[in-house]
């Protein structure tokens, strides 16, 4: 199975503030990676396809960067709504893998 | 886009096999050559994924659950279902359906099902 590593597990940060979190899958996955944000209680949301294509209705803040084994998340200006969990997905082999999630909380 | 409603018991023996089902509405599940899955999450851990079908009936599945899943779809009802075998504690997660979307991503979620496998 394809692994997939995320960092940090948990960040602390501002309203305002530019945050990224990272993804590093333990081989080539090419572009097949995806993001999702999920809050307590509901089902995750995607956010990014493709490792840098924004799903309809996603706030332009949200974007994606990446190939290979090395992807990024960034949210450019933190809003009080984007408080939640990250997932990274990769889509490049079955069995589909999830990272392990990376918490955004209020500092 | 479609709505996908989970439903199924909350509550499953030891031993016993959970049953749950995904109803599409608002699409067919006919439609746009998608595939249909099932994600659980274990309380307070990451997502796994445990399968996915196609409305022919083309199925896959983690092969670390491979032996007590199988997935299966009724056209008639625009639905499709979940069953787990010989269910133990560790089976005890909140069960999504999605539909599997662009670059192999999941873009259509249900609210999710908590099972609980306990006697």
């Amino acid at each position: 199975d394809i692994q997939l590593t995320q960092s940090p597990s948990s960040v602390s940060a501002s309203v305002g503030d530019r945050v990224t979190i990272t993804c590093r899958a333990s081989q080539d996955i090419i572009t097949w990676l995806a993001w999702y944000q999920q809050k307590p209680g509901t089902a995750p949301r995607l956010l990014i396809y493709g490792a840098s294509s924004p799903q309809s209705g996603v706030p332009s803040r949200f974007s994606g960067s990446g190939s290979g084994t090395d992807f990024t998340l960034t949210i450019s200006s933190l809003q009080p709504e984007d408080f939640a969990t990250y997932y990274c997905q990769q889509g490049n082999r079955m069995p589909w893998t999830f990272g392990q999630g990376t918490k955004v909380e209020i500092k | 886009q479609p709505h996908l409603q989970e439903s199924g018991p909350g509550l499953v023996k030891p031993s016993e096999t959970l049953s749950l089902t995904c109803a599409v509405s608002g699409g067919s599940l006919t439609s746009s050559n998608y595939y249909w899955g099932w994600i659980r999450q274990p309380p307070g851990k990451g997502l796994e994924w445990i399968g996915s079908i196609f409305y022919s009936g083309i199925t896959y599945y983690n092969p670390s659950l491979e032996s007590r899943v199988t997935i299966s779809v009724d056209m008639s009802k625009n639905q499709f279902s979940l069953r787990v075998s010989s269910v133990t504690a560790a089976d005890t997660a909140v069960y999504f359906c999605a539909r599997r979307a662009a670059a192999d991503s999941f873009d259509v979620w249900g609210q999710g099902t908590m099972v609980t496998v306990s006697s």
